[in-house]
């Protein structure tokens, strides 16, 4: 089973600083990678994804975010970030076969001072 | 075109009540979820609907059932609710009836409170 890691819970940047989120994962084979975000009060909304290819995923709103298979992970960053970037991002981690539900980490929070 | 509409948007109940949290999506997907969030839990599934007529249990389905009613909605129901069961619900769906490489589409949320 397929199982993902995000070590920060809380994240603070300075509006216009760069930004990284780490995410790790575990699995076996060459995993289906997503982040997702969660504005305050909203439901979760898909930033960018991995499937396969270059390792180098760009997303909406800014975002873009590197496969290491190397080092498990799948960090997204930003190179400088807005006041609304404030949210909780998730990362996820999915495979073909056996639990095919994508697996959530625990989320990380991002805020940002002006 | 609404996506994932959940109602209600917020629920308080009492220990030992029922409620039943509805959810509906017009994207014509074939999977529909339902995800329960706690602070500092992330996002765990509750149970799973990989095409009309079919469900399965997730990783927490205890003091839950769910209702395929059809492609579209997809309900879930606490029989006797109990003050553990206070969390934020989210119902999702994706295009296709297997693998993990689709995209979830998520609701706006429940806000349960149980007393």
């Amino acid at each position: 089973a397929q199982s993902v890691t995000q070590p920060d819970i809380h994240i603070t940047v300075s509006e216009g600083a760069s930004l990284e989120l780490r995410c790790n994962y575990s699995y076996g084979a060459t995993p289906y990678l997503f982040w997702y975000v969660q504005s305050p009060g909203q439901g979760l909304q898909l930033l960018l994804k991995y499937f396969s290819g270059d390792t180098l995923v760009q997303g909406i709103k800014g975002f873009e975010a590197e496969f290491k298979r190397s080092q498990s992970s799948f960090n997204l960053r930003k190179p400088s970030v807005h006041w609304s970037d404030a949210a909780e991002y998730f990362c996820a981690v999915g495979a073909w076969g056996g639990s095919y539900i994508p697996t959530f980490g625990r989320g990380t929070s991002l805020i940002v001072h002006p | 075109n609404a996506g994932v509409t959940q109602t209600p948007k917020f629920q308080v109940l009492k220990t030992g009540q029922s409620m039943t949290l509805q959810c509906a999506q017009d994207m014509n997907h074939n999977s529909m979820y339902w995800y329960r969030q706690d602070p500092g839990m992330g996002l765990r599934l509750i149970y799973y609907s990989a095409s009309e007529g079919t469900t399965d249990k997730g990783e927490v389905p205890n003091g839950y059932n769910v209702s395929r009613l059809n492609k579209r909605e997809f309900s879930l129901r606490l029989e006797s609710a109990a003050p553990s069961q206070t969390s934020v619900y989210f119902c999702a769906s994706s295009p296709n009836s297997s693998g993990g490489r689709d995209t979830q589409y998520f609701g706006p949320g429940t806000r349960l409170t149980v007393l």
